[in-house]
């Protein structure tokens, strides 16, 4: 089946600039996670989602950072008023249950690459 | 928080040799432990998992093991072939959130 998408996969903006990142994950699934994966380093968790809820919002590194998943879908990390140091690659991950030995595998999107100029 | 810590950076070795790749961890509740393989500009994809009532996992070439005592948990990857080089990232996960190791560079040389 298909599985986690993202979109755009590359986004180039200017520095002041307002984006938005698409993550539509697999079909079913409860958990979704929102990661921030600077060049050579691992992924660094932002925000978490089950269903709807966001019930995590700690690694959010400001308050320029707003992710929202209003029907328990698809998912949408905002960034407000870019800055250079925003530049990394967010990833998206999803999976059909938080936790527990069925269906806790995290299963990533591609990414969306982010330059700020 | 937890803190990951992951071992060599980078690692280069001949075709057919083990590579090991070692991870310490901070947290005594963390329970779940994913190891991630990610191709240049590709996605990070799951290749084997370990959870704590376990000390040792197999799948085909790939082993992980675990010691809850030390903190420790370790990639074994035998037989080593060029496309098996990539950067690899362990994980470690309590209630749900993972949090990633810096990953480690594996270069197999043919």
């Amino acid at each position: 089946g298909a599985g986690v998408s993202q979109s755009p996969r590359y986004k180039v903006a200017k520095r002041g600039q307002d984006v938005a990142l698409r993550c539509d994950p697999i079909s079913g699934h409860v958990s979704l996670f929102w990661y921030q994966q600077a060049l050579g380093q691992g992924p660094e968790f932002l925000t978490y989602f089950q269903n709807e809820a966001q019930l995590d919002k700690s690694g959010l590194p400001s308050d320029r950072f707003f992710a929202e998943r209003p029907e328990g879908s698809v998912s949408t990390l905002k960034i407000q008023r870019t800055q250079q140091e925003d530049s990394a690659v967010y990833l998206c991950a999803s999976s059909l249950v938080t936790s527990g030995p069925r269906g806790e595998t995290q299963y990533f999107g591609p990414g969306t690459r982010l330059l700020v100029l | 928080g937890e803190n990951v810590e992951q071992h060599p950076s980078t690692l280069s070795v001949q075709e057919g040799d083990s590579a090991v790749i070692k991870c310490t961890y901070s947290d005594s509740a963390s329970n779940y432990f994913p190891w991630y393989k990610q191709e240049l500009g590709k996605r990070p994809q799951l290749i084997i998992d370990i959870r704590s009532n376990v000390g040792e996992k197999k799948d085909q070439r790939i082993a992980v093991t675990l010691n809850k005592t030390a903190k420790h948990f370790s990639l074994h990857i035998t037989e080593t072939q060029p496309e098996d080089s990539a950067v690899y990232f362990c994980a470690a996960r309590g209630s749900y959130i993972p949090t990633f190791g810096r990953g480690t560079s594996l270069i197999v040389h043919p």
